[in-house]
């Protein structure tokens, strides 16, 4: 069956600039993370959403960094006025059931460069 | 802060070496552990998990992990390793703190000389 795809798979932007990152999870996961992954910095957690709870927003680096989860799939990262240092690999996974205790399913991530 | 700790960032061995990662984590609550692998070219997948009952967990291609909670960890063990074993390794915790965050280590580049 089909994984979690994320797109697009590179984006270049200018410093400034906004950007949409995407997320289809598996069909009927509801629980959905989002990770940055920079060099030699493992994965560092962001933010995730279960069902219809309230997401936990606590790994957000700053307001320039906003994410939602529209009918409980497709999930939207959004940066805004981006810098340099937002660089890195950005992941998405999710989860079926209750987050928490089951695998997480990654998709092959976006790599951001903000020149 | 809650936080997970693995020891070595880079380890090089020969096929057929036996192999143990190091990870510790801090936090005092009910923790759920994970390692994770990322092959070349690959999503990153799971590899084990340790949720409750025996410490010892047994994952795919002979990979297991030990949790011993008076020290906090939680190490991956393969008794002797293949060069396809080469890549990244990522333990992860999942802690409740009224919902679930999981929180990764840094990783450990494994690689593994034919």
């Amino acid at each position: 069956g089909a994984g979690v795809s994320q797109s697009p798979s590179n984006k270049v932007t200018e410093k400034g600039k906004d950007v949409e990152l995407r997320c289809d999870p598996i069909s009927g996961h509801t629980a959905l993370y989002w990770y940055r992954q920079s060099l030699g910095q493992g994965l560092e957690f962001l933010i995730y959403f279960q069902g219809n709870s309230a997401p936990d927003k606590s790994g957000l680096p700053s307001d320039r960094f906003s994410a939602e989860r529209t009918g409980g799939s497709v999930s939207t990262l959004t940066i805004q006025r981006t810098q340099q240092e937002d660089s890195a690999v950005y992941l998405c996974a999710s989860s079926p059931g209750l987050a928490g205790i089951n695998e997480q399913f990654f998709g092959p991530g976006t790599r951001l460069t903000v020149l | 802060a809650q936080s997970v700790s693995q020891h070595n960032h880079h380890v090089i061995l020969s096929e057929a070496a036996s192999l143990e990662l190091g990870c510790n984590y801090s936090y005092g609550g009910t923790v759920n552990l994970f390692w994770y692998v990322q092959y070349p070219g690959q999503h990153l997948q799971l590899l084990l998990k340790y949720f409750s009952g025996d410490p010892l967990v047994k994952g795919i291609k002979g990979f297991e992990a030990e949790f011993i909670k008076s020290k906090f960890s939680f190490n991956l063990r393969k008794p002797s390793v293949q060069w396809s074993d080469t890549a990244e390794y990522f333990c992860a915790v999942n802690v409740n703190t009224g919902g679930f965050k999981t929180i990764f280590g840094a990783g450990t580049r494994l690689f593994v000389k034919a």
